[in-house]
């Protein structure tokens, strides 16, 4: 089946790492994104990393993919109060177009 | 300036009014999608189109129709057998590559 799970809520102080976490089910997924979501607003594509891959750096972004648990993280190193959004973890196919989206995780950024 | 657009922002109507949202991409991308974001959700499919003249129906697609006569637009309405039409729709759209790139979404509010 396909479900993609996300915890709700996290907090961190400014300059702090954040790490969000996502959970998938489905062990034939070939790509899987994180998208930012500022309020009232699209979905922004941040990155996305390739099933066979561990781990893609961006910047002060960090994707971690853990396969055999089916578990993705986003590590966002020097969190800045711009960062406050709500964070979508999403996997696809290469077969499909289809996104399967979690429910989001919303980061609050503190001064 | 390449991208997504979607109008309007924010639309209001009453119940039993059929409505049409716009989006336009001039990305050239053949794939176009529409999502819809309720509260505290992640988003789901409702239509997809690979290609013009043809589309497919999503996970959510009662209630909905759309149509692609042109490549750039990809025009969605909720009609009045959608029972809950409010909600934050999104449309996105993807390329050569693998990647959904999103607009900047329509509000609607029906009352």
């Amino acid at each position: 089946g396909e479900d993609v799970e996300q915890s709700l809520f996290l907090s961190v102080r400014e300059g702090d790492s954040s790490v969000i976490n996502c959970t998938y089910t489905d062990s034939s997924s070939t790509y899987l994104y994180w998208y930012k979501q500022e309020p009232g607003a699209g979905l922004q594509l941040l990155t996305y990393i390739f099933s066979n891959m561990d781990m893609k750096q961006d910047q002060r972004l960090t994707v971690l993919l853990n396969k055999k648990d089916k578990h993705l993280s986003l590590r966002i190193a020097d969190t800045q109060t711009g960062d406050s959004a709500i964070y979508f973890c999403a996997e696809s196919k290469e077969s499909s177009y289809k996104l399967i989206f979690g429910s989001g995780t919303r980061l609050l950024v503190r001064p | 300036d390449g991208g997504i657009t979607q109008s309007p922002k924010y639309l209001f109507r009453k119940e039993g009014q059929n409505v049409t949202l716009s989006c336009e991409q001039n990305l050239n991308h053949d794939a176009m999608y529409w999502y819809r974001q309720d509260p505290g959700q992640g988003l789901r499919l409702i239509y997809y189109s690979q290609i013009v003249n043809d589309f497919q129906k999503g996970d959510i697609a009662e209630g909905y129709s759309v149509s692609r006569e042109k490549k750039e637009s990809f025009p969605l309405t909720v009609t009045s057998a959608q029972k809950n039409p409010t909600a934050f729709y999104l449309c996105a759209s993807t390329g050569s590559g693998h990647e959904q790139y999103f607009g900047p979404g329509t509000r609607l509010t029906v009352t």
